[in-house]
């Protein structure tokens, strides 16, 4: 799998629109782009996922550049509860392709 | 739909002892499973992958004489930790990947294993 390149850390504003950015320049046409995020003693939980079209869900946008070499993940309106660890992983989808996880950014979402 | 519990949330044992931890798909089917292991301020390290019916994949550097893996049915994983140390301690999360829809994969809350 492709690896990624994240800011370790950023912090944001509460109700301000996050933006994670990530870099994926060895990207293959045919791994998708993944965004999990981690809160403090839990589970990674799956945010969004994309190919080359942008994506939107009841939790964020992906934003993903026409040459797929990067991409950022938004947070619409930022609450304290978004506080966590965000991954972006890139993946060849098949039923034992497994995730690898990089560093993250850890992000910070203040009052 | 698609929730993953692992048991127990949290363990301490003595060290010498072995510990089990379950991994179960509540309400789907899970072909495959990955064990993890996280250490503080570190990311998830994938241990082995989990396939129903036959042997685990370890990663490199993984003793699988260590962290044995069982995956005897299309819900439930466990990972037994034998002859457990201090440096076992660490957050053990597992992941299930439905059968059928590669795309997503879902996590476990995750065991927090402690040896004293």
């Amino acid at each position: 799998d492709a690896k990624t390149t994240q800011p370790t850390s950023m912090d944001c504003a509460e109700g301000r629109a996050a933006n994670l950015p990530c870099n994926h320049s060895t990207i293959s046409g045919n791994e998708y782009v993944y965004w999990y995020r981690q809160i403090h003693s839990q589970g990674p939980q799956y945010i969004i996922h994309g190919l080359k079209n942008n994506e939107t869900n009841e939790m964020a946008s992906l934003i993903i550049t026409e040459d797929r070499k990067s991409s950022t993940l938004i947070l619409p309106h930022a609450t304290l509860r978004d506080t966590a660890v965000y991954y972006c992983i890139v993946r060849v989808v098949s039923a034992g392709n497994k995730l690898t996880f990089g560093g993250g950014t850890r992000v910070l979402v203040k009052p | 739909g698609a929730v993953v519990s692992q048991h127990p949330s949290w363990v301490i044992c003595k060290s010498g002892t072995s510990v089990k931890i379950e991994c179960r798909s509540l309400d789907f089917q899970a072909t495959t499973m990955f064990w993890y292991r996280q250490f503080p301020k570190q990311s998830l390290m994938l241990m082995a992958t989990s396939n129903e019916g036959s042997k685990a994949t370890y990663e490199q550097g993984v003793e699988k004489d260590k962290f044995l893996i069982n995956h005897a049915s299309l819900t439930l994983s466990t990972l037994t930790v034998t002859s457990a140390h201090p440096e076992d301690s660490s957050f053990y999360i597992c992941s299930a990947r439905r059968q059928g829809m590669e795309l997503e994969a879902f996590f476990g809350q995750g065991t927090r294993l402690t040896v004293v």
